[in-house]
């Protein structure tokens, strides 16, 4: 089975940072990659799928990148609604599994 | 426009069963892919399975293989997650979320179910 690693585990950053998220994979996934964020008490929310197609009604400041092993999921200059948690979830094959989080704090 | 009603918040004890629900509207139920996804308090996000309500063909995470079972009913447009035994570890919310073609992921997800189980 695939298994997903992301760091950090948890970010601290201001308004306006640039913000970088890995995800790795323990093995090939292509780009077969996605990234969903998390609000408490709410369901996750598709943001970025095959690795670095932005999901409809997703502001352009986030993106993704990578392919392979190695993703990255960028938010260009953080806002107050970013704070939440990110997963990556790899779709490539059966069982899908997701990264364990990053949460991303109010410095 | 798509939406998955899950069914209400339970409170069960440990060795009870417990079967809960997912229901699609808005497209076509069986044409695409329903898959379930645990959330232990304070905990990150866990894939357990998923089933193809046209076939039922059904694919689950070694972890809980054998575990629960996952099933849809189409004639009611309605996926399910269940549980013949159930544990205190069981305890988390419980989600469910379509896929909405072969190359993607999951995009449109259900508002959760809460299930406790205590003694």
């Amino acid at each position: 089975d695939i298994q997903m690693t992301q760091s950090p585990s948890t970010l601290s950053a201001s308004v306006g940072d640039r913000v970088t998220i890995t995800c790795r994979a323990s093995q090939s996934i292509s780009s077969w990659l996605a990234w969903y964020q998390q609000k408490p008490g709410k369901a996750p929310k598709l943001l970025i799928y095959k690795a670095s197609s932005l999901e409809s009604g997703v502001p352009s400041r986030f993106s993704g990148s990578g392919s392979g092993t190695e993703f990255t999921l960028t938010i260009s200059s953080l806002q107050p609604d970013d704070f939440a948690t990110y997963y990556c979830q790899q779709y490539n094959s059966y069982p899908w599994a997701f990264g364990q989080g990053t949460k991303v704090e109010i410095k | 426009e798509v939406q998955l009603v899950q069914s209400g918040a339970e409170v069960k004890k440990p060795g009870e069963s417990l079967k809960i629900s997912c229901k699609g509207s808005g497209y076509s139920f069986t044409s695409y892919w329903i898959g379930w996804v645990r959330q232990m308090p304070g905990k990150g996000l866990e894939w357990m399975g998923i089933i193809y309500p046209g076939d039922s063909d059904t694919r689950y995470s070694p972890s809980f293989q054998g575990q629960v079972t996952i099933s849809a009913d189409k004639s009611i447009s309605t996926a399910y997650l269940q549980w013949s035994s159930l544990k205190a570890s069981d305890t988390a919310m419980y989600y469910c979320a379509r896929r909405s073609g072969w190359n993607y992921p999951f995009d449109y997800w259900g508002q959760g179910t809460l299930v406790t189980v205590s003694s």
